[in-house]
Formats: structure tokens, sequence, C-alpha cells
């Protein structure tokens, strides 16, 4: 089964519009951090938001947002006021702290989620 | 602060052919990672490194691809020989430590290197 599922291959939104971007994940580990990372063409993976599972608040990191509905195991990034340089892939990304067969800290990611920014 | 450097960006090789990556972490991180990203999927784990140990290496194919951490900071992928389907993005990562709890920070990517083989 599929650790993180990300089912929006491709999303649209218009320039200063909010949008959000499903993620959904499966763990039986009682501790774990769930990411946001940014990939635009280019290639980098840039970092842009952190929630660990016993954080009583959603975080915030400027216009993004993560949504954590903790029972649902679901964390949706929220992006306010879109902009035309948002436009790019969006990974959710999984951190499991269980030290299981020596790994520890290694992300496992979602498929992605391609955000087009229109003007 | 200076981020993840990777070199080269690009490479483009025959099958069969060799070819090696370099990695340089952010100063001061440990734990070191390199992940193979093909096209249209997320990046997957190949090997991590904490200082110039392998934590995990279990979905590295050791057949044909090889890794080296030897001072505890650069680290350099290798595969040999190459096939079709190592063409993908292959990027490097880097973390620091907890101090305390022992757990890996936030993890940071270099440009990656996007390799296609022919």
């Amino acid at each position: 089964a599929q650790k993180i599922t990300q089912t929006q291959p491709g999303m649209f939104v218009q320039e200063k519009e909010a949008v959000t971007l499903d993620c959904t994940y499966d763990t039986s580990d009682p501790s774990y951090g769930l990411f946001w990372y940014k990939q635009p063409s280019s290639g980098e993976m840039i970092f842009l938001i952190y929630q660990g599972s016993y954080d009583q608040q959603n975080a915030t990191e400027g216009r993004y947002s993560l949504n954590f509905q903790k029972a649902r195991k679901s964390a949706n990034l929220v992006i306010s006021a879109s902009q035309l340089g948002d436009s790019a892939m969006y990974f959710c990304a999984m951190r499991e702290a269980l030290n299981y067969g020596g790994s520890q800290g290694n992300l496992i990611f979602g498929k992605g989620t391609k955000l087009s920014v229109k003007p | 602060e200076a981020g993840v450097a990777q070199s080269p960006r690009y490479k483009i090789i025959e099958k069969r052919q060799s070819v090696a990556f370099w990695c340089n972490p952010i100063s001061g991180h440990a734990t070191l990672y390199w992940y193979q990203q093909i096209l249209g999927q997320g990046p997957k784990l190949l090997i991590q490194f904490q200082n110039n140990g392998v934590v995990d290496d279990s979905q590295l194919p050791k057949d044909r691809f090889s890794a080296e951490r030897l001072k505890g900071v650069d680290s350099t992928l290798k595969i040999q020989p190459a096939k079709l389907e190592d063409s993908a993005v292959y990027l490097c990562a880097s973390s620091l430590e907890h101090p305390i709890t022992g757990t890996q920070e936030t993890q940071y990517f270099g440009p990656g290197t996007r390799l296609l083989v022919l």
C-alpha cells in the first residue's frame, strides 16, 4: 500500500486565488513528520513546510499553511494568494521516526501534483 | 549559508557506460542522502550516510550502483554499467541530526543531476 497518496496529478488556479493540494498518508508509527516540497522545472526540491505528528497547531509559513487532520490522516497544503512563480510540482513526504531496518529520517514521497497558475 | 552542491547538472551517456555524480552537503550536516527521481514520480531513496557510514542502502541496486562518503563530507554516486532505466534525476540531500533526540531534521536538496542513458 502506498504510504503517501496525492490524488491530483494536476491543478489549475487563477493568480491571487487560494489553492489546496491534497495529501493522505498511511503509517502505524505514532511519531512522524510531514513535509511539503516544491520542485520547479529547474529540478531542485525546495522545502516549504513541516508538520510534526504531535504538533497541536497547523503549521504556517508565509503564504503556505498545512491543514493537518490527524484522524483522517491528511496533510493538505494550502497556498494563499497564488503567484505565477508558484507554478511547479508539489510533493508531499513523510518521515517515520521508528528505526526500521536501520533507516531513520529518510523521506517517503508521493507522486506529486503539478500546479499551474493562470494569469 | 551555501546550499547542497551537485555536479554535473546534466549528463548523457550510452548504455553500458559508467557515470559518476558528486555531492557536497551543507556545512555541518552529518547526514547525506542520494535519491533517484524517475520522470513522473517522487524521489526514491537510494542510500543514506551518517558521517562516512552507511545507514540504509536497502534500495540501492548494488550490482551496478555504488556510493561512498570517504571523509564524512563529499559523496560520490557511481553507476557502472548504466542501463536505459537509469535515466532519471539524481538528487542529493543533507540534514542535521537533532542534538537531543537524535532524529534527523529537515532535508535540504541540491539542484540534482539529470541523467539520460541512450
